[in-house]
């Protein structure tokens, strides 16, 4: 079975700081897709970033980084110069290559301090 | 242009009732799902459509049927109403390459309150 952990419920950041979000899952899969996902108190699920495990380079977009550790099992986020706006809560996924299933970890609810 | 729409946005409702989510996404995608967030935000499957065939349904009660009449549309009828059925539901859309489940698309979400 396919499980997604994050260990980390709650986490708070100075504006303009870094924060790092981690993930460790669990598969005997070799091929798959890594996600993080953002949940604003709009309650939207918003894609932040994507990572294919055959892929050794990890993922970037923008202000927001993985770093995917296929051997570890690890795939943690980081975000560069927090803003208020990345006030959400963070949930990281796992999508195996059949089934059309995906596995979500319970989620980081992250407050930016201004 | 919505990517993933659903209706209605927050649906409050006596016990007992019987009620429906529409969901419709135009993507294109060929698999749509339904996921339950519950009050403490943990998310979980319910059902998954492919091409409008049913691929995965979870441990949901009969209560919940969702019926998708074509690919861009999987609605979500819930009958007999009950307390523990207030939640959030999403829905998502996705489109499968090689048989890898790629990013999913998800709706706005509908806050459902039982009374």
């Amino acid at each position: 079975a396919q499980t997604v952990t994050q260990s980390q419920p709650e986490m708070s950041v100075q504006e303009a700081e870094t924060v790092t979000l981690s993930c460790t899952y669990d598969t005997s899969e070799s091929n798959y897709y890594l996600f993080w996902y953002k949940q604003p108190p709009s309650r939207q699920m918003i894609l932040v970033i994507r990572q294919e495990a055959y892929k050794q380079q990890n993922a970037t977009e923008n202000r927001f980084s993985v770093n995917f550790q296929k051997a570890a099992k690890s795939f943690s986020l980081k975000i560069s110069d927090s803003q208020l706006g990345d006030t959400a809560m963070y949930f990281c996924a796992f999508s195996k290559n059949t089934g059309n299933q995906f596995y979500f970890g319970t989620g980081t609810s992250l407050t930016v301090i201004p | 242009d919505t990517a993933v729409s659903q209706t209605p946005k927050y649906l409050v409702t006596q016990m007992g009732n019987d009620k429906s989510i529409k969901c419709e996404q135009n993507l294109g995608h060929d698999t749509m799902y339904w996921y339950k967030q519950d009050s403490k935000k943990f998310l979980k499957i319910m059902f998954s459509y492919n091409n409008k065939e049913l691929i995965i349904n979870e441990t949901v009660p009969n209560r919940f049927s969702p019926k998708s009449p074509d690919k861009a549309h999987l609605n979500l009828h819930i009958n007999s109403l009950e307390l523990g059925d207030s939640a959030v539901y999403f829905c998502a859309s996705s489109q499968d390459f090689k048989g890898l489940t790629d990013t999913q698309y998800f709706g706005p979400g509908t806050r459902l309150t039982v009374l």
